[in-house]
């Protein structure tokens, strides 16, 4: 059964400073890939998703994350954060044929001034 | 602007009562899920549905179940509710195809006091 790590339960990063957050996940065959945002009292946002193809996958607010297959890996970055991006992150993996995803615990972001 | 509504945002219900937990979505989407979320935890799925009057278990099925009447509308229900079901209660739904992403509700914050 496929599983999602992310080691990091709360990050807090300067406005301005660069942002990694990482995701490992356990699958045998090629994953589906997803990082989520949660902000204060919403529902969770996709902010981009790997299939195939590119390993460098580009998504929304200017957040990019990179798939490693040898270290099964999918980090989420952002070369400059803002006070707006303050939410919870999650990984989430779905398996080839899915009909479920499978969640991370999250890493809360904090965005000091 | 697609949505998914879950009915309240926040309810409070005593140890024992018969809880019903509403979502309805307006995209036509064939699938639909009911995730809980607690901190620490990220989030779990508890059921899903693929179809009208389909569901499965996700992996916290105990002490629940769904209904699915109506494409549009997938209900939870707490058939006698326990103190440790205290938590976040978030529905999702999403089309036809396994990889398009999840549209999620803005979440029904359960106290069971």
């Amino acid at each position: 059964a496929q599983s999602v790590t992310q080691p990091d339960i709360h990050i807090t990063v300067s406005e301005g400073a660069s942002l990694e957050l990482r995701c490992n996940y356990s699958y045998g065959a090629t994953p589906y890939l997803f990082w989520y945002v949660q902000s204060p009292g919403q529902g969770l946002q996709l902010l981009l998703k790997y299939f195939s193809g590119d390993t460098l996958v580009q998504g929304i607010k200017g957040f990019e994350a990179e798939f490693k297959r040898s270290q099964s890996s999918f980090n989420l970055r952002k070369p400059s954060v803002h006070w707006s991006d303050a939410a919870e992150y999650f990984c989430a993996v779905g398996a080839t044929g899915f009909q479920k995803l499978v969640f991370g615990t999250g890493t809360r972001l904090l965005v000091s001034p | 602007d697609v949505k998914v509504t879950q009915s309240s945002r926040y309810l409070v219900k005593r140890t024992g009562e018969k809880v019903f937990l509403e979502c309805v979505q307006d995209m036509d989407h064939e699938n639909m899920f009911w995730y809980r979320q607690d901190p620490g935890l990220g989030l779990r799925l508890i059921y899903f549905s693929y179809d009208v009057k389909m569901k499965e278990k996700g992996d916290i099925p105990e002490g629940y179940s769904v209904s699915r009447e109506k494409k549009e509308r997938f209900s939870l229900i707490l058939e006698s509710a326990s103190t440790n079901q205290t938590s976040m209660y978030l529905c999702a739904s999403r089309g036809r195809v396994r990889n398009e992403k999840l549209f999620f509700g803005s979440g029904t914050q359960l106290s069971v006091l």
